[in-house]
């Protein structure tokens, strides 16, 4: 079965500091890989996705991906924080089978900005 | 308002009980999808359905039941509730599964 991996539950920067968010995935196929972000009390808003082609994807708000597969990794990474980036960030991976969809998430990083 | 709607957004009800939670979109979406959010977990996937009237099971379906007679709505239901399913429950729709849509959430306790 296919899973995914983030690694660290709670990461905490500075404001102005790299932002680095670590995802690994299983998946023996090649994968469809998202970042999705989560602000209190809300649902969760897809920051990027992989699906085939370049290997960094650029998504909203300045975050991008990178896909290693020699890493089976997809970390996401922003080069600034900023305060309004604190939130809980969820990696996730599609298994698509004829008609099936499923989206297999991790379980979450909390990011903390401190001023 | 076009959109993903999750209905009641806050819910208390005791052990054995039945409840239902809905879920309404607009867009017409082939997909949608029940997901469960805890602690530690992330959010697992109860039950998804890729179109009226299919509907299939995801990791986490013991203890809910769902049906999807029309496009737009997918309510799931809890046949009778246990302290175990206190939890935050998202719905979800997607066109082609490459970018899901999620509700604003519905916190369910079980007392």
């Amino acid at each position: 079965a296919q899973s995914v991996t983030q690694l660290g539950s709670h990461v905490s920067v500075s404001e102005g500091a790299l932002v680095l968010l670590r995802c690994n995935y299983s998946s023996s196929v090649p994968p469809y890989l998202f970042w999705y972000v989560q602000y209190p009390n809300q649902g969760l808003q897809l920051l990027l996705k992989y699906t085939t082609g370049a290997t960094l994807v650029k998504g909203i708000n300045g975050f991008e991906a990178e896909f290693k597969k020699s890493e089976t990794s997809f970390h996401l990474t922003k080069p600034s924080a900023h305060m309004s980036d604190a939130a809980e960030y969820f990696c996730a991976d599609l298994l698509s089978s004829g008609s099936a969809r499923q989206l297999t998430f991790g379980s979450g990083t909390q990011l903390t900005v401190l001023p | 308002d076009a959109g993903i709607t999750q209905s009641p957004r806050y819910k208390i009800t005791e052990t054995g009980r039945q409840v239902t939670l809905m879920c309404h979109q607009t867009w017409s979406h082939s997909y949608m999808f029940w997901y469960r959010q805890d602690l530690g977990h992330g959010l697992r996937l109860i039950y998804y359905s890729a179109a009226a009237d299919i509907t299939d099971k995801g990791e986490v379906p013991d203890g809910y039941v769902v049906s999807r007679s029309k496009t737009e709505n997918f309510p799931l239901t809890l046949e009778s509730a246990t302290r175990s399913q206190t939890s935050v429950y998202f719905c979800a729709s997607s066109e082609s599964a490459l970018e899901a849509f999620f509700g604003q959430g519905t916190r369910l306790t079980v007392v």
